[in-house]
């Protein structure tokens, strides 16, 4: 049982290039969740899914993409990358409580 | 606006100390308030959470208390240990809603 994986854990991208942050999880969980994490400022919701096919906005989308075709897996879209999309990004499933991957690690410069 | 606000930033505890952090909000339809641990290098993990309508939570040597009046609560760690190093984060949601609204963040550290 892995719990929540996110892959890749560390990338540099190039300011207008794209890439997708993978999550997958073997919980069987509804609920998903993408967040970022700024130094200093806390996690701040980016997208969630409460089940295949539905996914909707939290906090701050601009920029992001998601899908949800699989209850195991929600990736995250960057399209055209830019700088203030440097962060650090959590991907969660939940039951009860939430449960965070490790986390991506993302530089754009 | 900050809807959950987390106070001290940094923590400096000796072994064996309470460790006292805070969290204020505005939002009264919160009703789910978690505290998560998080470690360098690792995703947040739930150490506990309360809702409204109890005062208090004691989990080993974690407790949450909680005041509806002021809209506060706390995290106390009892007996600190080194082991306890850790950023730590409270949390709000209100009800029927998947969106949960970060605290800034506590870095504790307990000297041995």
């Amino acid at each position: 049982n892995a719990g929540v994986t996110q892959t890749p854990k560390f990338r540099i991208l190039k300011i207008g290039q794209s890439m997708t942050l993978q999550c997958t999880q073997d919980m069987n969980h509804n609920y998903m969740y993408w967040y970022r994490q700024d130094p200093g400022m806390g996690l701040k919701l980016i997208y969630y899914s409460v089940g295949a096919g539905i996914t909707d906005k939290g906090e701050v989308p601009n920029g992001y993409n998601v899908s949800r075709s699989t209850t195991e897996d929600f990736p995250l879209r960057l399209e055209l990358a830019a700088p203030s999309q440097t962060s650090v990004y959590f991907c969660a499933s939940r039951d009860i409580i939430q449960y965070f991957g490790a986390g991506t690690r993302l530089s754009v410069l | 606006q900050q809807q959950v606000k987390q106070s001290p930033q940094s923590l400096i505890v000796q072994k064996g100390g309470i460790s006292i952090i805070n969290c204020a909000y505005e939002n009264t339809a919160f009703d789910y308030f978690p505290w998560y641990q998080q470690f360098p290098g690792k995703g947040p993990a739930l150490l506990i959470a309360i809702r409204p309508d109890v005062s208090e939570k004691k989990e080993g040597r974690f407790t949450i208390s909680f005041n509806k009046s002021a809209k506060q609560f706390s995290l106390h760690i009892m007996d600190s240990q080194p082991g306890d190093s850790a950023t730590y984060f409270c949390a709000a949601r209100t009800g029927g809603s998947e969106k949960l609204v970060f605290g800034k963040g506590t870095k504790l550290t307990v000297n041995p």
